[in-house]
């Protein structure tokens, strides 16, 4: 099984500042096929990115997801109020399908 | 529009059986593979179970291996988990959601709490 581990576990920021959220896995994710989800309070996942690097249509370009390999890279340019949430990566490679256990952006 | 409705869920004491259903709507279902996912109390996301298309195909994560059985009938739009020998573990709220790899359509979840 491929164990993701996100980091920072969560943070508080200030709307307009920089972002970058980071995900490892403990071995190679095959085709990058890593993904990113935002989950907001009492609401299901919506996924953001596809294949580490296809942000979904419907989110601002101020997302986008890089890496490969085992590490993998989910950056917000510009916060906005909006984006304060919770953000997970899942990686679709191999199975069992896992979940990074998520980071917390917050308003500081 | 493309929708994803949960139900089935409840309270049960451990040991018990829920059989939770997802209805589609929106896409062509039998396209599809589909997904469950759940999530306990304040805790992360953890992938349950997923079918093929065609049913062919099934995967379960090892926490509810032989326990659980995904199954869907596509002339109902319908996906189906019925949950036998529930423990306090498995306390949670269940998605269904399409796809198995990246899953771009989820429902907004069903209950369960299993408590004695």
């Amino acid at each position: 099984e491929i164990v993701l581990t996100q980091s920072p576990g969560s943070l508080s920021l200030s709307p307009g500042e920089r972002v970058t959220l980071s995900c490892r896995a403990s071995q190679s994710v095959n085709n990058r096929y890593l993904a990113w989800y935002q989950q907001k309070p009492g609401q299901a996942p919506r996924l953001l990115i596809y294949d580490a690097s296809n942000r979904v249509p419907g989110f601002p370009d101020r997302f986008s997801g890089s890496g490969s390999g085992t590490d993998f890279t989910l950056t917000i340019s510009r916060l906005e109020p909006e984006d304060f949430a919770v953000y997970y990566c899942q990686q679709y490679g191999s199975s069992p399908r896992t979940f990074g256990q998520g980071t917390k952006v917050e308003i500081k | 529009q493309v929708q994803l409705v949960e139900s089935g869920g409840g309270l049960v004491k451990p040991g018990g059986s829920l059989r939770l259903s997802c209805v589609a709507s929106g896409f062509t279902f039998s396209d599809y593979y589909m997904s469950w996912i759940r999530q306990a109390p304040g805790k992360g996301l953890e992938w349950v179970s997923y079918i093929k298309n065609s049913g062919s195909t099934i995967y379960y994560g090892d926490s509810v291996k032989g326990r659980f059985t995904i199954s869907r009938d596509n002339t109902k739009n319908s996906l189906f988990l019925q949950m036998n020998s529930l423990r306090a573990e498995d306390t949670a709220v269940y998605f269904c959601a399409r796809g198995h790899f990246g899953l771009e359509v989820w429902g907004q979840g069903t209950t369960v709490t299993v408590s004695s």
